[in-house]
This record gives structure tokens, sequence and C-alpha cells, in this order.
């Protein structure tokens, strides 16, 4: 099945910097990627929903400000988080879309901001 | 909007057994998916079956099942010979055929017991 890799798999960070998490699909091209951040023992909360080549679009309540997306390939969208503080912290996953209606999930990134 | 309801949130089988996780949904399409995906503690997302709205046979891969009710909008997951590795965390999740945003329940914890 296609494979989609995320980088770093955890990162520590300052309170205060920000912090770039990488999304690819290694063997296809993604039309659509996801943003997803999941708390501990619950569900996964979509983000935002980028589209290669335009803004992304983001979920009520998520500042786009805060949670920088950006989908400059078909095989690569970036989540940063600017100015991160601890209550960023928290297990960040993408997936992508490609043709139809299947989606693939990337391995997640654990976020601790200390 | 669309609504997923995973109303188990932990259940426990010994191993061997069969279990089955509850799923309802609310949607006004008529054309969609749904889908059961694992997370392990590894927090990896896996398909484990999937599920198109306009067919009627329930899909089924190796031990895993379901009992696709359309009109009572049920999708329940039934887990034979249950196994050490089926320990994680369940979702059931929703897609309209016209977009690829999952809807996604809150999850159901199931432990396998040795």
């Amino acid at each position: 099945g296609a494979v989609v890799s995320q980088h770093p798999s955890r990162v520590i960070c300052k309170s205060g910097t920000s912090v770039k998490i990488e999304c690819r699909s290694l063997d296809f091209q993604a039309t659509t990627m996801f943003w997803y951040r999941q708390f501990p023992k619950q569900s996964l909360m979509l983000m935002a929903t980028s589209n290669e080549g335009s803004k992304a679009t983001y979920e009520q309540g998520v500042e786009k400000d805060k949670f920088l997306i950006n989908h400059a390939s078909l095989t690569l969208s970036t989540l940063t988080v600017t100015s991160a503080h601890p209550e960023d912290s928290s297990f960040y996953i993408c997936s992508a879309a490609g043709a139809s209606y299947e989606q693939y999930f990337g391995p997640g990134t654990r976020l601790t901001v200390t | 909007a669309q609504t997923v309801t995973q109303s188990q949130p932990e259940m426990s089988v010994q191993e061997a057994e069969t279990v089955t996780l509850s799923c309802t949904y609310d949607t006004s399409e008529s054309n969609y998916y749904l889908f059961w995906y694992k997370q392990p503690p590894s927090r990896q997302m896996i398909l484990v079956i999937r599920q198109e709205a306009y067919k009627q046979q329930n899909a089924t891969e190796n031990r895993f099942s379901v009992n696709f009710q359309k009109a009572a909008k049920s999708f329940s997951l039934k887990i034979s010979d249950s196994q050490l590795g089926d320990t994680a965390m369940y979702f059931c999740a929703f897609m309209k055929q016209s977009g690829n945003q999952f809807y996604f329940g809150t999850g159901t914890s199931l432990t396998v017991i040795p």
C-alpha cells in the first residue's frame, strides 16, 4: 500500500520557538493532505485540510496564524507550530489522499513544548 | 452534519474469542464510505476494513467482518479468534462520497486478555 512518512517522529522544543513537521507521500501524489491533532486516549481532531498549491482550510477554533500549513508540492505538506507553548504539546498526525477516496496516515509526530 | 458514535469506550475479550465493536452514524447522505481503523500503542493508524454504502454485502477481511445496516445507520466490527496483537484503539470513521474528509468516532479501547 501507499506510504506516508512524517518527520520528525518526536520533537522537544522550548516555549516561544517554532517547530516544523513534514508529511511526505512517498510513492503517490497527494492532491489533498490533512492534519490532525490527538490528545491522549482521545480521537483524532481535524485541524486543517490542505490542497496542493492553495491555502489550507482550517477547522473552527484552529488558529491559522499559529499553525501554518504549506502544501507546496504533491508529495510534501508542512505544519509549522509558531511560538509554541506547553499547551501545544500533543500528537500530530497527517494523512494524504490521492486520486481515489483512499487516505493514508503518517506515523505521527509527538511534540513536547517545555 | 455527520456524526459518528462509538458507545463502548473500553472492551475486553479473551484470546481466541469473538468480540463485536459498535458504531452508529448519522448522515443525510445516500452515498458514503465507512471505515474501521486500528491504532495500536505505536499510534500508527491502520486500516482494518472499509465498506462502500452502495454495497449490500458486508465486507470481510480475514478475521475481521462488519455488520452494515444502512437503514439503521449501524456499522459494527466483529473480530473473530482474537489475538493479543488486536489490542488497540479502534476508530469507526465516515466519509462522504463527495468529499475526502473523515469523521471519526471517539474510539473503543480493546484489550485482548491472554
